[in-house]
């Protein structure tokens, strides 16, 4: 069966530290897709990044940056240099390949204080 | 861009009403998706379409009941609402494992929902 788990229910930094959200997930496939999306208070999840099982490498877009590691089951997501638009609730997610739905972790919190 | 659009962002209803949650996606995407999310229980997935007319029970369809008669617009209906289902509901839409691309869900702006 399929799980997302994201250990920190809630972070609070001081602007500009830089912050690692934690995920770790569990299938028995060998292809799938993992996610991370972002809520910030307004309410509407939007879409960070996509990534399939086969491709490992880390990725970076400006003060995000995304670590990958099928060893331990973790594809984790640092801010660097927080700003307090990133205060949010981030949700790590698993789909699959050849199932339609998408399993989400229940979110972390993240307070980013000025 | 994709779109998702619910057509209602703050509703107020009482107990024992049929209520009716519209969504509309702009992408021809195969898969429509409504999920509830409550304070520390993420997001759950109430219902899932895959198709016009087809439809897979989620985790939580007790109290819902779902319609898709167009591909692009999924409803989600509250046969007789009950204050536990005051939540804030979210739709998505997918284009499915299909797409070579990966199946990465779109979500609308979500609807927040309160039962009295």
């Amino acid at each position: 069966a399929q799980k997302v788990t994201q250990a920190q229910t809630e972070i609070s930094v001081v602007e500009k530290e830089d912050v690692t959200l934690d995920c770790v997930y569990e299938t028995r496939d060998t292809t799938y897709y993992l996610f991370w999306y972002k809520q910030p208070p307004s309410g509407e999840l939007v879409f960070l990044i996509r990534r399939n099982s086969f491709d490992e490498q880390n990725e970076i877009s400006g003060r995000y940056s995304w670590n990958f590691q099928k060893s331990t089951s973790s594809f984790n997501f640092t801010i660097t240099a927080s700003q307090v638009v990133d205060s949010a609730v981030y949700f790590c997610a698993l789909s699959e390949a050849g199932d339609d739905k998408i399993i989400f972790g229940k979110g972390t919190r993240l307070h980013i204080l000025p | 861009d994709v779109k998702v659009t619910q057509s209602s962002r703050y509703l107020v209803k009482r107990t024992g009403e049929k209520v009716f949650l519209e969504c509309v996606q702009d992408m021809d995407h195969e898969n429509m998706f409504w999920y509830r999310q409550d304070p520390g229980l993420g997001l759950r997935l109430i219902y899932f379409s895959y198709d016009v007319k087809m439809k897979e029970k989620g985790d939580i369809p007790e109290g819902y009941s779902v319609s898709r008669e167009k591909k692009e617009r999924f409803s989600l209906i509250l046969e007789s609402a009950s204050t536990n289902q005051t939540s804030m509901y979210l739709c998505a839409s997918s284009s499915g494992t299909r797409d070579p691309r990966g199946n990465t869900i779109y979500f609308g702006e979500g609807s927040w929902l309160t039962v009295v």
